[in-house]
């Protein structure tokens, strides 16, 4: 499996400001997936972020509100703009099995409080 | 009707016992099936995959797969404390495109 290392594991924002997560993944891969985990609740899809084109955006999730980069295979970016209290969640990156098997690789996970 | 549903929790068995995972999905082709452990403040962890009908081992894991009756289960055996955790089920759904779908988890508390 691959190792997914992502930065910051944890932080306490202010309401309004921006804060942008780092994914880095020590194999080339084809896509990356960030999805959110509100408190108590379980993996919501955000987006697919494929090297080269814009990122897909899952029903509810818009390019305004979490700009994403992917400027190449190993590396992804997801800002979680204007946040709010109810952005307050950990937000994780991951990647597929290199095999295609459908089995998904998390990063470790960042924790994001907004005040 | 969501689109994976796990049994609600928490369940709560003796160390020893099995403990038993239920969980149905709503996309009759689906063909990849998932279960993902997470400790409290981690991430989720793969612990098992399964894509025919039948049952899975793996060490005191034990995925269990009907697609006619679109369920997919998972039995922990002799149960240990470090088992005590979040367990969700996934499934790639061509309703969304193959991503995997996860189920809202079922919490685990294995009692010393």
């Amino acid at each position: 499996s691959a190792v997914i290392s992502q930065k910051p594991s944890r932080d306490i924002c202010q309401r309004g400001t921006s804060l942008t997560i780092q994914c880095q993944v020590d194999s080339q891969v084809t896509m990356m997936f960030w999805y959110r985990q509100q408190p108590g609740q379980s993996l919501t899809l955000i987006a697919t972020a494929n090297q080269g084109s814009e990122a897909t955006y899952e029903s509810g999730f818009v390019i305004d509100k979490f700009p994403i980069s992917r400027p190449n295979l190993t590396f992804s970016t997801l800002t979680v703009s204007n946040m709010s209290p109810e952005d307050s969640s950990i937000y994780l990156c991951s990647v597929e099995d290199r095999a295609n098997t459908g089995e998904l690789f998390f990063g470790e996970g960042s924790r994001l409080t907004v005040l | 009707q969501k689109e994976v549903e796990q049994n609600s929790g928490p369940l709560s068995v003796p160390e020893g016992a099995i403990a038993s995972l239920n969980c149905t999905y709503s996309d009759r082709v689906s063909q990849s099936f998932f279960w993902y452990r997470q400790y409290s403040g981690k991430s989720p962890e793969l612990i098992m995959s399964i894509y025919s009908n039948g049952d899975k081992e793996d060490g005191r894991f034990t995925a269990q797969l009907n697609k006619a009756s679109q369920y997919v289960s998972l039995l922990i055996r002799d149960s240990q404390p470090s088992d005590s955790a979040t367990y969700l089920c996934a499934v790639n759904m061509l309703t969304n495109d193959y991503k995997l779908s996860f189920g809202a988890g079922t919490t685990v508390t294995v009692r010393a």
